[in-house]
C-alpha cells in the first residue's frame, strides 16, 4: 500500500523548535518530488515547502523561508521539516504530500497525502 | 486570506449538479493549466479529484469534472451523491516563490 506517515508534532512554545518527519513506503520514494502543506485548525491549505527527488534543490513559501529546512533521506525513505523559530501562526497541521506523476510527466498536484501530524505554539 | 478565491459555502440536492468556482490571476490559474481540485472530508487528508484543469485520477468518479475561463477554474459535480458531501480546494501553479497556491476552501452541503 502506497502510504505516508508523519510524526513529530507537538506543542512547543513561541521560538522554539521541532523536527517533523514523514516516513514513505509502498513506492520508490527516491523518485518523487515532495511537499509539506499545512492547514490551520477550521481554515484552508497553505503550501510550505517543496524538495527534489534528490534533494538538491528546495523551494519555501514566503512565510517560512530562513525558518523552515526541507531535507530528505532517500535511504530511509523519509521526508523532513526543521522548524525553528516558530511562532503562534505556524500552529496548524502539517501534512507531508508526494507529487503526481503519472508513467510520463510529473503534474502540479498531490495524489498522496499523510494523515497529517498537528504542531501547536503556545506558550 | 487565501491566494485563491472559492464561494464558503454551496449546496444541492441529491441528484442535481452543483459547480464551485476558484479565481485566481493571470501569475496562477489565468496564466498555466495547472489547476488542480481536492475533496477533504472532516478529519480526513485531502484527496486528489482533478489535475491540470480538467483531468481526472484513476479511480475518481467522472462525476467530477473541470474546467477553466480566464482567472476563473470551476469544478463540477453531476448527479450529486450524500458522499459528495466534503470540503473541496482548489489550488494552482504560481510563477512566484510560492510555487502552489491554494484557495479558501468550499463546503458542500447535499440537502
Amino acid at each position: 500500500e502506497v502510504q505516508l506517515v508523519e510524526s513529530g508534532g507537538g506543542l512547543v512554545q513561541p521560538g522554539g523548535s521541532l523536527r517533523l518527519s514523514c516516513a514513505a513506503s509502498g513506492f520508490t520514494f527516491s523518485n518523487y518530488w515532495m511537499h509539506w502543506v499545512r492547514q490551520t485548525p477550521g481554515k484552508g491549505l497553505v503550501w510550505v515547502s517543496r524538495i527534489y527527488s534528490d534533494g538538491r534543490s528546495t523551494n519555501y513559501a514566503d512565510s517560512v523561508r530562513g525558518r523552515f529546512t526541507i531535507s530528505r533521506d532517500n535511504a530511509r525513505n523519509t521526508l523532513y521539516l526543521q522548524m525553528n523559530s516558530l511562532r503562534a501562526e505556524d500552529t496548524a497541521v502539517y501534512y507531508c504530500a508526494r507529487l503526481y506523476c503519472s508513467t510520463t510527466s510529473c503534474y502540479y498536484a498531490f495524489d498522496i497525502w499523510g494523515q497529517g501530524t498537528m504542531v501547536t505554539v503556545s506558550s | 486570506q487565501s491566494a485563491l478565491t472559492q464561494p464558503a459555502s454551496v449546496s444541492g440536492s441529491p441528484g442535481q449538479s452543483i459547480s464551485i468556482s476558484c479565481t485566481g490571476t493571470s501569475s496562477d490559474v489565468g496564466g498555466y493549466n495547472f489547476v488542480s481540485w481536492y475533496q477533504q472530508h472532516p478529519g480526513k487528508a485531502p484527496k486528489l479529484m482533478i489535475y491540470d484543469v480538467s483531468n481526472r485520477p484513476s479511480g475518481v468518479s467522472n462525476r467530477f469534472s473541470g474546467s477553466k475561463s480566464g482567472n476563473t477554474a470551476s469544478l463540477t459535480i453531476s448527479g450529486l451523491q450524500a458522499e459528495d458531501e466534503a470540503d473541496y480546494y482548489c489550488s494552482s501553479y504560481r510563477d512566484s516563490s510560492t510555487l502552489v497556491v491554494f484557495g479558501g476552501g468550499t463546503k458542500l452541503t447535499v440537502l
